[in-house]
């Protein structure tokens, strides 16, 4: 079945650019139905949608990341990927990819994978 | 922007009761675009109900969601042990994907 897995590094120095990638396994993210997204979620606190792309590299952002997010696919390799620059502290946390369904509800999602933001 | 406030921030119950979790949104929601997810310690969401009263694959029917405009309620008939964890509803409007802040439910 579909899996998400995220990938990249757990820790980040303050002022430089968060990147991780989304790897699509059991099927393909050029499907016509679905869009691929990012949320993170801070130690202990809730979760924050951080943006959403298509497989045709359409995308769509959270206002209040948009200066700082930029999401990117690549179909050849069954990825998307995200970045996020200019990190501090407030950007530890766990970000996860998922898939959205037709309803727009993330109905898969990766494990996810702890990002610090330290010096 | 629509925020999404939930309620009981903890909800404290015994296994067999029933569980009632609202979600309450600052301005109409279309019910297609209304979500909500169980998440236990560790792990990733899961997604419950979609389009405010569907379930999602493999979801059992003790849990249901109904509602709409501005008032959306999930509930579960009857807890079993697995369902102590944190639920989030969250909606899609405007190009922007929102979460409610959670209700913890856990084990009175």
């Amino acid at each position: 079945q579909l899996q998400l897995q995220e990938s990249g590094p757990g820790l980040v120095k303050p002022s430089e650019t968060l990147s991780l990638t989304c790897t699509v396994s059991g099927g393909s993210i050029s499907s016509s139905s679905y869009y691929w997204g990012w949320i993170r979620q801070p130690p202990g606190k809730g979760l924050e949608w951080i943006g959403s792309i298509y497989y045709s590299g359409s995308t769509y952002y959270n206002p209040s990341l948009k200066s700082r997010v930029t999401i990117s696919v690549d179909t050849s390799k069954n990825q998307f990927s995200l970045k996020l620059s200019s990190v501090t502290a407030a950007d530890t946390a766990v970000y996860y990819c998922a898939r959205t369904n037709w309803a727009d509800a993330f109905d898969i999602w990766g494990q996810g994978t702890m990002v610090t933001v330290s010096s | 922007e629509i925020v999404l406030t939930q309620s009981p921030g903890t909800l404290s119950l015994s296994p067999g009761e029933r569980a009632t979790l609202s979600c309450r949104a600052s301005q109409s929601v279309s019910s297609s675009y209304l979500a909500w997810y169980q998440q236990k310690p560790g792990q990733a969401p899961r997604l419950l109900i979609y389009g405010a009263s569907s379930r999602a694959t493999g979801i059992p029917d003790r849990f249901s969601g109904s509602g709409s405009g501005t008032d959306f309620t999930l509930t579960i008939s009857r807890l079993e042990p697995e369902d102590f964890a944190v639920y989030y509803c969250q909606q899609y409007g405007s190009s922007l994907h929102t979460f409610g802040q959670g209700t913890k439910l856990e084990i009175k």
